[in-house]
């Protein structure tokens, strides 16, 4: 079956730090892949997405590539802020069907400043 | 616009009674999905909606889960009789259009969910 592994956090860095949050996936065929982001007090959003082989998805100075030969899509940004603090999860789906995503365990990270 | 909206934010109920969730997708979407979050897990899909039918409700634990939805509105998940195990966060999400042959990902954007905890 489908499924996602992510990091374990909690994460703590210092500002300006770069943060890498990794995840694997398996899958069969060519699923898209996804990092979502909940904000404190707020619901789940869209970050970034790649749909194919190689595609890099970035937002808001984060980036993440879809690597199939490691079955990765690692998380990455080169200075965090403050206001990054968030709890992010890692997901796929599979374009046909009922496109239900499948979602890793969420890493919960704290910037200090 | 207004985003999915969930009721109510915060349940507690006793064991072994019944509670009723709400979520109101965005107006429009056709595509409905509800997903939980156990403490320390991520988030498990339970059920997806396409109109008011249910293609796709494998991931529904058990059978004292159910949910319906009224046309391309307001979706309720039913739980009965329920267990200390039911405890977590209640999403929903909707989506302009749901799955089947489609050849894009149809971004699905989800409301705040709601705690239910039972004692």
């Amino acid at each position: 079956g489908n499924s996602v592994t992510q990091m374990e956090g909690p994460v703590t860095l210092s500002e300006e730090a770069f943060l890498t949050i990794n995840c694997t996936y398996t899958a069969t065929g060519y699923p898209s892949l996804f990092w979502y982001v909940q904000y404190p007090g707020e619901g789940l959003q869209l970050l970034l997405k790649a749909t194919k082989a190689d595609d890099k998805g970035s937002n808001k100075g984060f980036e993440a590539t879809y690597r199939k030969e490691t079955t990765s899509f690692h998380l990455e940004k080169g200075s965090v802020q403050v206001s990054d603090s968030a709890v992010y999860f890692c997901a796929l789906i599979r374009i046909q069907g009922a496109q239900k995503l499948v979602f890793g365990q969420g890493t919960r990270l704290t910037i200090n400043p | 616009g207004a985003g999915v909206s969930q009721s109510p934010s915060n349940k507690v109920t006793e064991k072994g009674k019944d509670v009723e969730l709400r979520c109101d997708p965005i107006s429009g979407h056709t595509a409905l999905y509800w997903y939980r979050q156990r403490l320390g897990q991520g988030l498990e899909f339970l059920i997806y909606f396409q109109g008011n039918s249910a293609p796709d409700k494998s991931g529904l634990p058990s059978d004292r889960f159910s949910a319906e939805r009224t046309g391309e509105s307001v979706s309720t998940l039913t739980i009965q009789r329920t267990q200390q195990e039911d405890s977590a966060v209640y999403l929903c999400a909707s989506s302009p259009r749901g799955g089947g042959q489609q050849s894009s990902y149809n971004e699905q954007f989800f409301g705040p969910g709601t705690r239910l905890t039972v004692l």
